[in-house]
């Protein structure tokens, strides 16, 4: 069945940088992939969608990429701010017959000013 | 539009006890879900409803039911509440299934519950 890994450890910048999130999948060929933003004692938020035929797609200071060869999505924010800091969520339609989305563990991004 | 509503934010249950998680979205969507979270697991879906009238099993459906009241109303019901059941659940709603169209999900504000 499908698997999807995000790093657990926390990611901690300065402000102004970039930050780079992974997610990675295996056994698995997704048509598309969806990132989300979760803030402590609230539910995720949707961000952006991106297709298998897509290799990248940008969203004011987001940037995600799509590597179907790699199974591989990369997540970037430029000049980060504070206010970015947040848990991101990768999440990938089913490989099964089950008809809703499959959520990696999250990333924690820590902006620091 | 108040979105995704759920009730109650926070229920402290005793082993054994029974309670119904209550959901609603007001964006006329067609499919709603459960999922819960734990620390390091990620959201994990327990049920969903494809469409008014129809529910299916997630990946941890253990302990647990469903209603679909209505379009606007999908209710989660423990039965008989296990310490593993300590989690945080989240209602989640899409303008249709997720499957070969890609339908963003809009989640609740999340129920925290601990079971002693």
């Amino acid at each position: 069945s499908q698997k999807i890994e995000q790093n657990s450890e926390a990611l901690n910048i300065q402000e102004g940088k970039t930050a780079t999130l992974t997610c990675n999948y295996t056994n698995y060929s997704p048509a598309y992939l969806q990132w989300y933003r979760q803030d402590p004692g609230r539910g995720p938020v949707f961000l952006l969608l991106i297709r298998e035929n897509e290799k990248e797609k940008r969203k004011e200071r987001l940037k995600v990429t799509f590597d179907t060869t790699l199974k591989q999505s990369l997540f970037h924010i430029t000049a980060s701010q504070p206010a970015d800091s947040a848990t991101y969520l990768c999440a990938l339609p089913p490989d099964t017959g089950r008809r809703a989305l499959t959520f990696g563990s999250g990333t924690r991004l820590q902006v620091q000013p | 539009n108040a979105g995704v509503t759920q009730t109650p934010k926070f229920q402290v249950l005793k082993t054994g006890q029974s309670m119904t998680l209550q959901c609603a979205q007001d964006m006329n969507h067609n499919s709603m879900y459960w999922y819960r979270q734990d620390p390091g697991m990620g959201l994990r879906l327990i049920y969903y409803s494809a469409s008014e009238g129809t529910t299916d099993k997630g990946e941890v459906p253990n302990g647990y039911n469903v209603s679909r009241l209505n379009k606007r109303e999908f209710s989660l019901r423990l039965e008989s509440a296990a310490p593993s059941q300590t989690s945080v659940y989240f209602c989640a709603s899409s303008e249709a299934p997720t499957g070969t169209f890609s339908y963003e999900q809009y989640f609740g504000p999340g129920t925290r519950l601990t079971v002693t």
